[in-house]
């Protein structure tokens, strides 16, 4: 039972390059979230997925897609990086099906763009 | 006003001491909050949920206070394991399906 995974764990991208940041729960949970964590400020959501086949625009959204394409996976993609999303990146999954709401999280992914 | 707020600190304290966060919230209509641990360059991990008017786990205590909207972390005789980022957590006004995190709050406990 892994959790949350993410891929990959380090990325160092040119501006103007794509990638696509993976993330799989095992948990069975219903929603998946991604977040970007800047240094001293809080985790700001960029997109989440309350059930396979939905997603939603969180806080920060711009500059993002996402798909979620299945219940266990749930990928985000950068189109053109800019300097401006250097920062770390954190996939979490919750069973908000129950009444606790709680999120549980993947390790993260650092992305610098130069 | 910021939907969670906390005090960044650091607070320093010495190990064995009794240390507490305070977390203040806006959506008076939130039913249970959380409190997680980020260790420098890591995850957020669950610490506690706070459901009613509080929760107790060993050394750590959370409380609620829905009259001022704030929720407090206690931690009695700090580790230095201890030493973290603790994260103060409530739900989005847009809906359960969403939680609002508060910048942290840093520990430091030395010898």
């Amino acid at each position: 039972n892994a959790g949350v995974t993410q891929t990959p764990k380090f990325q160092v991208l040119k501006t103007g390059q794509s990638m696509t940041l993976q993330c799989a729960q095992d948990m069975n949970h219903n929603s998946m979230y991604w977040y970007r964590q800047d240094p001293g400020m809080g985790l700001r959501l960029i997109y989440y997925s309350a059930s396979e086949g939905t997603t939603d625009k969180g806080e920060v959204p711009n500059g993002y897609n996402v798909s979620r394409l299945n219940k266990r996976e749930f990928s985000l993609r950068l189109e053109s990086a800019a300097p401006s999303q250097t920062s770390v990146y954190f996939c979490a999954s919750s069973d908000t099906n129950r009444e606790s709401y709680e999120q549980y999280f993947g390790p993260g992914t650092r992305l610098t763009v130069t | 006003r910021k939907e969670v707020e906390q005090d960044p600190g650091p607070f320093n304290v010495p190990e064995g001491a009794t240390v507490a966060f305070n977390c203040t919230y806006s959506n008076s209509a939130s039913q249970s909050f959380f409190w997680y641990r980020q260790d420098c360059r890591k995850e957020p991990k669950l610490l506690m949920s706070v459901y009613s008017s509080g929760n107790e786990d060993g050394r750590f205590t959370a409380q609620l206070n829905r009259a001022s909207q704030y929720i407090s972390l206690l931690i009695r005789d700090s580790k230095l394991s201890d030493s973290a980022t603790y994260l103060c957590v409530a739900p989005s006004s847009g809906g359960y399906n969403k939680l609002i995190f508060g910048a942290g709050t840093r520990l430091a406990v030395h010898p």
